[in-house]
Order: C-alpha cells, then structure tokens, then sequence
C-alpha cells in the first residue's frame, strides 16, 4: 500500500506565472485535500475533493482552483502567482470525506520570485 | 481570528522526561482533535486523535487529554526520546459536510540526549 505522494518537490515560478502541483491519494482513499502552509504557520485549509466534486473550501480566492480525477489523484492549479504564495503545499487524502483522520504527502515547496 | 493556539513556539527536554505540549482552542463547535508531528522536508505525520467525548486518549508515549471546559488539550510524551525532536502541530475539526483542519501555529520540540 502506497502512501500520499505528491509532486514535484521542489519548484520555482515567476510572478504571474500559473502552477500545477500534482497529489496521489493513499490506496482506497477517495478524499482529498490541499493545504498551505506559509513560514513559520500552520497548514491553512484551500478545499476539498471528494469523489471529483469539491467538497468545501477555505479562504482563498478563485486564482486557486482544483481538480479530482476518477482515480482520486489531484491537482491543485494556481493562477496569476503572487510572491505570497511562495509556501509549502500540502496534500492529504482520507477514506471517505466523514473520515476524521487525513494522512499527509511530503509536500511541494513552491516559491515565486 | 486565530482559533486553534499553540502559544508555545519551543520547548526543550532531556531525554527520559515527560514532554507537554498545549494547545487552545476557541470555536466551541470543534469536536474532534488531533496531533500531527513533522520533520522538515517532510509532511505532517498523524500521531494520535481524541474525540470530544473523551478526556483522555492513550497510544503507547504518547498521551492526549481534553478539556472541553477550558478548550484546552495537551499532548504528553512519556518518556521522551530524541526521535521525538520535531514540530507538533494541533488540529481541530467540526462536524460539517467538510471535514478540514484548523491548525495551530506548531510547538517545536527538542529533546536533549
């Protein structure tokens, strides 16, 4: 059974640029979701995916948007990139969306400059 | 509006001895607790979970307990090791149709051989 992966690891975009940020969910999970987490903060929530249809989303504008596919990979798109969205991006699946515990990939460190 | 506190940003231990960790909450429709430890480069990994029907909830060292009074819960590790040395996060989430985590801001631990 594999675990959350996700990728790349490591990225560098410019200002302005858009950016995809890939995730595949642990084995059997048909839930996921995204988090950013700033330095020096704790992971925020962006929203939810479950079973291709989002399910929730935090306080973050349009620019970011997502996917879900039938295989319950994601992705996350992020538009228009501003320096503050330099951040580590975190993805993480759970059994089903009333499942209380999510388990976390290794998350995308992105920076905009 | 920060919901979940973690008002501790370091906290340093000798190995052997108990290690706790606090956490605060304020949004009183929070139901379901949980600790995630990290490693840098890493994601965050699930340590141990409490519903808010319990007070305490035990996994081997690790320890949470619940004060649904004082919103308040804490982590213990007994005893502690240098492994243990990591950021530890506290989340809280709400019965919705969205199952998201708010975290707080992260303790980081350092136990000292």
């Amino acid at each position: 059974e594999t675990g959350v992966t996700q990728s790349p690891t490591h990225l560098i975009k410019t200002r302005g640029q858009q950016v995809t940020l890939r995730c595949s969910s642990q084995s059997g999970h048909n839930t996921v979701s995204w988090y950013q987490q700033a330095l020096g903060q704790g992971p925020q929530f962006i929203f939810q995916y479950y079973r291709e249809e989002e399910n929730g989303r935090g306080n973050f504008p349009p620019r970011f948007s997502g996917l879900q596919f039938p295989n319950y990979s994601s992705e996350l798109n992020v538009n228009a990139l501003e320096l503050d969205d330099s951040a580590l991006y975190l993805c993480a699946s759970s059994l089903s969306h009333v499942q209380r515990e999510a388990f976390f990939g290794q998350g995308t460190r992105l920076t905009v400059v | 509006d920060q919901q979940v506190k973690q008002n501790s940003p370091s906290l340093s231990v000798q190995e052997g001895r108990i290690s706790i960790l606090n956490c605060d909450y304020t949004n009183s429709m929070f139901d379901y607790f949980l600790w995630y430890k990290k490693y840098p480069a890493e994601g965050p990994t699930f340590l141990i979970s409490i519903s808010s029907i319990k007070d305490k909830n035990e996994d081997g060292r690790f320890t949470v307990f619940l004060n649904k009074s004082a919103k308040h819960l804490s982590l213990h590790i007994v005893p502690s090791q240098p492994g243990d040395s990591a950021v530890y996060f506290c989340a809280a989430s709400a019965t919705s149709g969205t199952y998201k985590y708010i975290f707080g801001t992260g303790t980081r631990l350092k136990v000292l051989a």
